[in-house]
């Protein structure tokens, strides 16, 4: 079974603090997405990442698919209270079809 | 262009009942994915359709199953409904050789 382990569950930080965000699993990952959600509504895709020690940015937050393609992690900078919601990282290994696996989710928090 | 719409977004049922929820790609996706959700295991995958045809399974049980329509609409099926099926229901569309999926707003299902 394909697991993708994410790290940490809970993340509770004041306005302006950084955080990082992992996501890590045993097998190679044809593609990985960081997606982000709020409650009672669908994930939204935040970035995708294919290439080994791929890096992307978006806005404040900075993306990052380890070189043997089995790990990632999200780095938030300076972080907002609008970042708050819950963020999943998500693997495909059948190529480009659509059967994504999930990783248990991280739930951040940002206090004002 | 219109995201994924789901329909209906809150539903309840009682057990033993049987459901049907929809769901509408993004004009021109070809591919729409169904995912369940519940807090103890997260998002996990059901199954996905393709042109009509069902492309990759999760490890579901055979009351949960689906079709797709010659305009790429989806429907997902849940026969005699157990308490334990009480989750968000969500679907993802792409476009067919692509890696991104995107997510409508879930159905949220509950099994009394």
């Amino acid at each position: 079974t394909q697991l993708l382990e994410q790290s940490p569950q809970f993340l509770s930080i004041q306005e302006g603090e950084n955080l990082t965000v992992y996501c890590n699993s045993s097998s190679v990952f044809s593609s990985l997405q960081w997606y982000r959600q709020e409650p009672g509504e669908g994930p939204v895709l935040l970035v995708t990442v294919v290439t080994g020690g791929e890096v992307k940015k978006l806005k404040r937050l900075t993306f990052q698919f380890g070189d043997a393609r089995k790990d990632s992690s999200l780095h938030i900078t300076a972080a907002q209270p609008g970042d708050t919601g819950l963020y999943l990282c998500a693997g495909n290994y059948g190529g480009s079809q659509g059967n994504l696996i999930f990783g248990k989710g991280t739930k951040l928090s940002v206090k004002p | 262009k219109a995201g994924v719409t789901q329909t209906p977004r809150y539903l309840i049922k009682t057990r033993g009942q049987q459901v049907t929820l929809s769901c509408s790609p993004i004009s021109g996706h070809r591919s729409v994915s169904w995912y369940q959700q519940t807090p103890g295991q997260g998002l996990q995958f059901l199954f996905e359709y393709f042109s009509e045809t069902q492309r990759n399974k999760g490890n579901f049980p055979g009351r949960f199953s689906g079709r797709q329509f010659s305009n790429s609409r989806s429907e997902m099926n849940v026969s005699t409904l157990e308490l334990g099926d009480s989750a968000l229901y969500l679907c993802a569309s792409k476009e067919g050789s692509t890696y991104e999926q995107y997510f409508g707003p879930g159905t949220r299902l509950t099994v009394t």
